[in-house]
């Protein structure tokens, strides 16, 4: 069974850049989440996607965006880079997005925005 | 909104002591609870969850009972091992804007396990 693979694993951008993140979720898992973590903080909601439509997002602007595609694997765009953008994203997938649902997490892309 | 405060960090024990990591959450409804641990350069592994109160999760020598009566969910291992080195992180399970199930995390406790 393969797990949550993400990639680029480390990104350097410039303020005002734009950048996207990849991610391909676990075999049959059709759910997947992004999360920010800060440097020595907890990670911090972003979207959830459910079969390819967004059904969720936390306290982030509408330049962090996303997609879906048709086989679960997904995307995170960031817009207009800030230097607070810094972090590590990561992706997580489930099996359905019921409340209790396991998620799968990836090992993260590091972004770096200079 | 929803909250999770974890035991401030870091935390050094010896080999085989005991670990008690604190948390407590502040909630509407009944969140499930989790137990989510970051080795060096990783993801986050689930360690262990409890979806209703007094329920006891378990996992690899790890336990936390979901006490809902005091709003906490403390991670304890009764014999640490250098493996365990990691990063520990609480987080609750509740509903965002929409009807996505989303985390709400601690901020995560160092801990570092002495031979």
């Amino acid at each position: 069974e393969t797990g949550v693979t993400q990639s680029p694993t480390h990104l350097i951008k410039t303020r005002g850049q734009q950048v996207t993140l990849r991610c391909s979720s676990q075999s049959g898992h059709n759910t997947v989440s992004w999360y920010q973590q800060a440097l020595g903080q907890g990670p911090q909601f972003i979207f959830q996607y459910y079969r390819e439509e967004e059904n969720g997002r936390g306290n982030f602007p509408p330049r962090f965006s996303g997609l879906q595609f048709p086989n679960y694997s997904s995307e995170l765009n960031v817009n207009a880079l800030e230097l607070d953008d810094s972090a590590l994203y990561l992706c997580a997938s489930s099996l359905d997005s019921s409340y209790n649902s396991p998620l799968h997490f990836g090992n993260g892309t590091r972004l770096t925005v200079t | 909104g929803n909250s999770v405060t974890q035991m401030e960090g870091p935390v050094t024990l010896s080999e085989e002591a005991f670990l008690t990591i604190n948390c407590t959450y502040t909630a509407t409804g009944y969140p499930s609870l989790f137990w989510y641990v970051q080795y060096p350069g990783e993801g986050l592994q689930l360690l262990l969850k409890a979806t209703k109160a007094d329920d006891k999760g378990s996992n690899k020598g790890f336990e936390a009972t979901y006490r809902k009566e005091t709003t906490s969910f403390h991670l304890e291992k009764g014999s640490v091992q250098v493996s365990d080195s990691a990063v520990y992180f609480c987080a609750l399970s509740d509903l965002s804007s929409g009807s996505a199930r989303q985390l709400t995390f601690g901020s995560g406790t160092q801990l570092t396990v002495l031979p």
